[in-house]
């Protein structure tokens, strides 16, 4: 198993831009997250799916969109890139809400 | 991340104990968990307690939970220079919220 895996790595993004960042898990997983991590705030909710079909908006989520139409993959689309978006960004998958989560090796965003 | 708190730094001499601490907000939290994050890389779970627990061992470490005080604690026992990294301690209950993390020094 390959875990959760997301591309890119890296991201340099000028003020406007739009881009998606990949996520994908290959554990079966119900549950799926993206997180935002800044320095002195730890990790804050962007976005949640609890399924195929169906995401919901966690504690940050303006300026960004999900969708899942697998069960393998949750990509976050920034339609509009702006500075306050410079971070590194977790996606973490589990086989439910309340249980351990699997977290991706991040990806490192700055908006210019 | 403001439903739980931590404090940001510690700092330990390698074989000393380290014990790093965390208040939590809300008392329906079903489970409690703490993630180690090292550099450039994603959390990974370290442990975690129900919420019906008052402690766990695991080798080296020791989870105290105080549901009272809804106060957390994660005890390492001899320290390694390879524990040094961010610490998070986080809540469930619809979803998981973490707090900020505390980074670990240990020196040599």
């Amino acid at each position: 198993n390959a875990g959760v895996t997301q591309t890119p790595k890296f991201q340099v993004l000028k003020t406007g831009q739009s881009m998606t960042l990949q996520c994908a898990q290959d554990m079966n997983h119900e549950y799926m997250s993206w997180y935002r991590q800044d320095p002195g705030m730890g990790l804050r909710l962007i976005h949640y799916s609890v399924g195929a079909g169906i995401t919901d908006q966690g504690e940050v989520p303006n300026g960004y969109n999900v969708s899942r139409s697998t069960t393998e993959d949750f990509p976050l689309r920034l339609l509009s890139a702006a500075p306050s978006q410079t971070s590194v960004y977790f996606c973490a998958s589990s086989p439910g809400t309340v249980n351990e989560q699997f977290f991706g090796p991040g990806t490192r965003l700055t908006v210019l | 991340g403001e439903d739980v708190e931590q404090s940001l730094f510690l700092s330990v001499r390698e074989g000393d104990s380290s014990v790093i601490n965390c208040t939590y907000t809300d008392s329906s939290s079903t489970y409690l968990y703490w993630y180690k994050q090292e550099p450039g890389a994603g959390l990974q779970l370290l442990t975690y307690i129900f919420s019906n627990m008052d402690m766990k061992q695991d080798q080296r470490l020791t989870v105290l939970l105080n549901k009272k005080d809804k106060h957390l604690s994660l005890r390492i026992a001899d320290t390694q220079t390879g524990d040094s990294a961010i610490y998070f301690c986080a809540e469930s209950i619809t979803d998981m919220r973490f707090g900020a993390g505390t980074r670990l020094t240990v020196k040599p």
